[in-house]
Order: structure tokens, then sequence, then C-alpha cells
């Protein structure tokens, strides 16, 4: 969804490293979330913000940090890359209705970590 | 924590109209149940959502009995294209139930 835009798409570090992942989203919505999937699994997430000033923590936080510079920006950082946070990453972002609160995802970014 | 219990993977033929069933036998009240299709390497695609009864768009159907303990995400003649997981999801708007995607249904379609 050309709505929600990722950067990097593809990533290549090496362990001990820190990286940011980068989210943009132009559909005005409040409420950001990134999530990971590994090869074969569903997503999970690891935290999410229902608005600028708002921050959570998802099931799988630990080793990871967010930043929501803005509405439409949620950055997503790795401190100290390790191996086994080699996997796809997504962002996604939702406008809080109360009877729908559809996800809407961007591309993606590939990230491994050696 | 309304959990749901899908089907691992399913297989089908272009054509026929394929039925995937999700339970959810602690949804609460408020909760609202929406499926998500994702195509590999591409993030969840939102296919519908209902709370009751039955929904239809022009992608699919949306079964929900009475009790609300399962739904049925009907996807009628299905073709090549329609390869992909299916997420079923329940929750309300408040919390973050909703936002757990569990490991879905793996619908692989052939000619």
């Amino acid at each position: 969804d050309a709505d929600v835009t990722q950067t990097p798409r593809n990533r290549i570090t090496k362990t001990g490293k820190r990286i940011m992942l980068e989210c943009s989203q132009t559909k005005g919505h409040d409420r950001m979330y990134w999530y990971r999937q590994d090869p074969g699994l569903g997503l999970r997430l690891i935290y999410y913000s229902f608005d600028v000033k708002d921050i959570n923590k998802g099931e799988i936080s630990d080793g990871y940090s967010v930043s929501r510079q803005a509405q439409a920006k949620f950055s997503l950082s790795l401190e100290s890359a390790i191996p086994n946070q080699t996997a796809l990453y997504f962002c996604a972002t939702s406008d809080g209705d109360p009877t729908t609160d559809t996800q809407y995802f961007g591309p993606g970014t590939r990230l491994t970590v050696l | 924590l309304a959990k749901t219990t899908q089907p691992i993977s399913m297989d089908s033929y272009e054509g026929q109209e394929v039925n995937i069933t999700c339970s959810h036998n602690n949804i609460a009240t408020n909760d609202y149940i929406t499926w998500y299709q994702q195509f590999p390497s591409q993030g969840p695609r939102f296919i519908i959502q209902g709370y009751k009864t039955k929904v239809t768009n022009e992608v699919a159907s949306l079964f929900i009995p009475a009790d609300r303990k399962s739904s049925t995400l009907s996807l009628p003649r299905v073709s090549l294209s329609d390869t992909a997981v299916y997420y079923c999801l329940v929750g309300d708007m408040l919390g973050t139930d909703k936002l757990i995607f569990g490991t879905g249904t793996r619908l692989q379609v052939f000619p």
C-alpha cells in the first residue's frame, strides 16, 4: 500500500550494529504499529502507538525501541542487532474507528543480521 | 484474551468455493472479527470484518453464527491468485487482542 512506506526495503547488517527502520504514512491515521514476521510464522507485535504521545510494548519488545516523531512517522530501532532479529518487519497504521479500525500495512523491510 | 484457532493449511482447486473456519470460544461482547490475506513477502491486506450474522463484499463473505464462537470466511470460485495465508483476528477497538495474528491458514489453490 503506497500510503504506508518503509525504508529501507532490505538491509544486511552485522551483529552489534545499531539499526533504524523507518515508517511513514500519508493516511492521516493516529495509530501505528511495528510487527516482525519469521519464515512460516505469523506476525508478532513489537510496539504500537495510538497517538503521538503514546508508546506501548507489544509481545516481543525486548531488544527494540521506537520513536514516534510525528503523526506520520514511527521508527523502529535495534540498539544492538543480533542474528535472531533477522526477519521481515512490517509497519502498519489504523484509524481507530470504533467499528472497524482496519490495519493498513507497508511493504515490509527484510532485515538480515550476520 | 480472545484467542483464535484456525486450520494450519487447506488445499483447493480453481473454481471451487473455499470455507475457512476460525474458532474464538471466548469472544467478548464488544469484539469484532476481522480477516486479513497475506501474500509471500507482502504485508497483510484487509479482506472483511463483521460482528454477527453475514457480511459480504466484492471479495468474500463472512458467516458468524448467533453464539459468535466461530466464524467462516468464504471465498467463492477461487483462482490461483487466492493462494495466500489468511488470518482471523478478534478484538475490539480499544484493546490489543485484534493485533494478534497467529499463524493463520495457508491456502493453496491448484489448477
